[in-house]
């Protein structure tokens, strides 16, 4: 059974503080490595999917690096704001007709 | 929005009986997905559709079947519907089937009482 692990499963965190999460998953038959973005009432959305190890993304405060070799990818957010707060999942894709399957996300709230 | 469009947006149905989830897919996306999201877990993947033709498979029930029609469409049919079958049914679709990003409609909420 492939197993994607989120930690921590919630995190609280004031306004301006910088944050981040990790995602474990298999280091064997790696292919892309996704993480989403998912508000209440809302669907989840892509923020970036990697698929080299040493890959780093960025986008606005937000960014996420990758480690294939060990099985670990970390999702950073710098300056964090209310309108940050969402779960953030990651989800593993490997190699050949096999399904993304998701972590249980990290819940992060930032208080104003 | 994503462009995936799912309907119905909620359900509500009795135990025993059958409901059909529609799923259109982004202009363009050949691959459709299937995920359920019940209380406390992640996203389960049910079934993922290629161009018509079944490419991946999760853990689906035997009561539960899916399809990918000619003009990409898709539709996951549940039935003898049991009270743990209550959850969010995420349709998500891509332009290929491997390692590209995912993209989910808003979900189908089903009720079973």
């Amino acid at each position: 059974i492939l197993n994607v692990e989120q930690s921590p499963q919630s995190l609280h965190v004031q306004e301006g503080d910088s944050t981040n999460f990790t995602c474990s998953f298999p280091s064997s038959n790696f292919y892309a490595l996704h993480w989403y973005r998912w508000e209440t009432a809302k669907s989840p959305e892509a923020l970036f999917v990697m698929t080299l190890n040493g890959d780093e993304k960025k986008k606005g405060r937000i960014s996420a690096t990758l480690n294939t070799k060990e099985g670990y990818s970390y999702l950073y957010i710098k300056g964090s704001q209310p309108e940050d707060s969402a779960t953030y999942l990651c989800a593993f894709k490997g190699s050949g007709n096999t399904p993304l399957v998701f972590g249980k996300g990290t819940r992060l709230s930032v208080i104003a | 929005d994503s462009g995936v469009t799912q309907t119905p947006k909620h359900l509500i149905t009795a135990t025993g009986q059958r409901v059909t989830l529609r799923c259109s897919p982004r202009s363009g996306d050949l691959s459709v997905y299937w995920y359920q999201q019940s209380l406390d877990q992640g996203l389960q993947f049910l079934i993922q559709y290629y161009n018509g033709e079944e490419r991946a498979k999760g853990n689906i029930l035997e009561r539960f079947s899916a399809q990918q029609f000619p003009d990409l469409h898709s539709e996951l049919n549940l039935s003898s519907l049991e009270l743990g079958d209550s959850a969010l049914y995420f349709c998500a679709s891509s332009v290929q089937s491997s390692g590209n990003t995912i993209y989910f409609g808003e979900g189908s909420w089903l009720t079973v009482v």
